[in-house]
C-alpha cells in the first residue's frame, strides 16, 4: 500500500525559510515522478512542483519559481521541498503526491500545514 | 496556461439524485483530464483518470466522460458518503492546473 507522510510544517515569519519532507513507502519510490501540491485553508488546489524519477528534471509554478526547490533522495525514499523568502500567501497545506501515470496525481499524503505569519 | 472552469461551484442534492459536474478547458486537452474527490479534513483522492477511466475501489455510480474541452463527472444515485468537493485537473502540460472545485452537499 502506498504511504506518503509529510512533515516539517510550522509557523514561520514572512521572509523565512523552511524545508518540508515526505517519507514514501509501499512502492518503488525511485521509479516514479513526485510532486508537491498545496491548498490554502478553505481554498482550491494549486500545483507547485514536479521532479523526475531520478531528480534530473524539475519544474515549478510561477508563484514559487526561484523561491522553492524540490529534491529527492532515492536511497532514503524521501522527497523534499526547500522553501525560502516565504510570503503570507504561501500559507497552505502542502501535499506530497506520487505520479505513477504521466502527471496524474495518483496517491496523496495527508498534508502538512505551513503558516506564514508575523 | 490551461484554465479549467468547473460548474457549478456548489450543489445541494437529495440522496439518490443524479449529480452532474462539468469542467471546461480553455484549449483542447484530448482526454488528459482527471477527477479527484476531497472529503472534509482529508487529502484528495483520484477518482477518474483520462476522462473516463475508473479506478479500483471507486463506486460504479461515479463515472466520467468527455474529450477535447468539455468533460463531465456524473454521480448516479447520490449516497451520503459522496458529500465532498470534486476537482478536475489537466495533465496535458506544465503548469498543471485544477478547476476551482465543486462542493456537493447532501440535503
Amino acid at each position: 500500500e502506498v504511504h506518503l507522510v509529510e512533515s516539517g510544517g510550522v509557523v514561520v515569519r514572512p521572509g523565512g525559510s523552511l524545508r518540508l519532507s515526505c517519507a514514501a513507502s509501499g512502492f518503488k519510490f525511485g521509479d516514479y515522478m513526485m510532486q508537491w501540491v498545496r491548498q490554502a485553508p478553505g481554498k482550491g488546489l494549486e500545483w507547485i512542483s514536479v521532479i523526475s524519477w531520478d531528480g534530473g528534471s524539475t519544474s515549478y509554478a510561477d508563484s514559487v519559481k526561484g523561491r522553492f526547490t524540490i529534491s529527492r533522495d532515492n536511497t532514503k525514499n524521501f522527497l523534499y521541498l526547500q522553501m525560502k523568502s516565504l510570503r503570507t500567501e504561501d500559507t497552505a497545506f502542502y501535499y506530497c503526491v506520487v505520479s505513477e501515470d504521466g502527471y496524474v496525481f495518483d496517491y496523496w499524503g495527508q498534508g502538512t500545514l505551513v503558516t506564514v505569519s508575523s | 496556461e490551461i484554465v479549467l472552469t468547473q460548474s457549478p461551484d456548489f450543489q445541494s442534492v437529495t440522496p439518490k439524485e443524479k449529480v452532474t459536474i462539468t469542467c471546461r478547458a480553455s484549449q483542447t486537452i484530448g482526454t488528459s483530464l482527471h477527477w479527484y474527490q476531497q472529503k472534509p479534513g482529508q487529502s484528495p483522492k483520484l477518482l477518474i483518470k483520462y476522462a473516463s477511466q475508473s479506478l479500483p475501489g471507486v463506486p460504479s455510480r461515479i463515472s466520467g466522460s468527455g474529450s477535447g474541452t468539455d468533460f463531465t463527472l456524473t454521480i448516479n444515485s447520490l449516497e451520503v458518503e459522496d458529500a465532498a468537493t470534486y476537482y478536475c485537473h489537466q495533465s496535458t502540460g506544465l503548469p498543471l492546473t485544477f478547476g476551482g472545485g465543486t462542493k456537493v452537499e447532501i440535503k
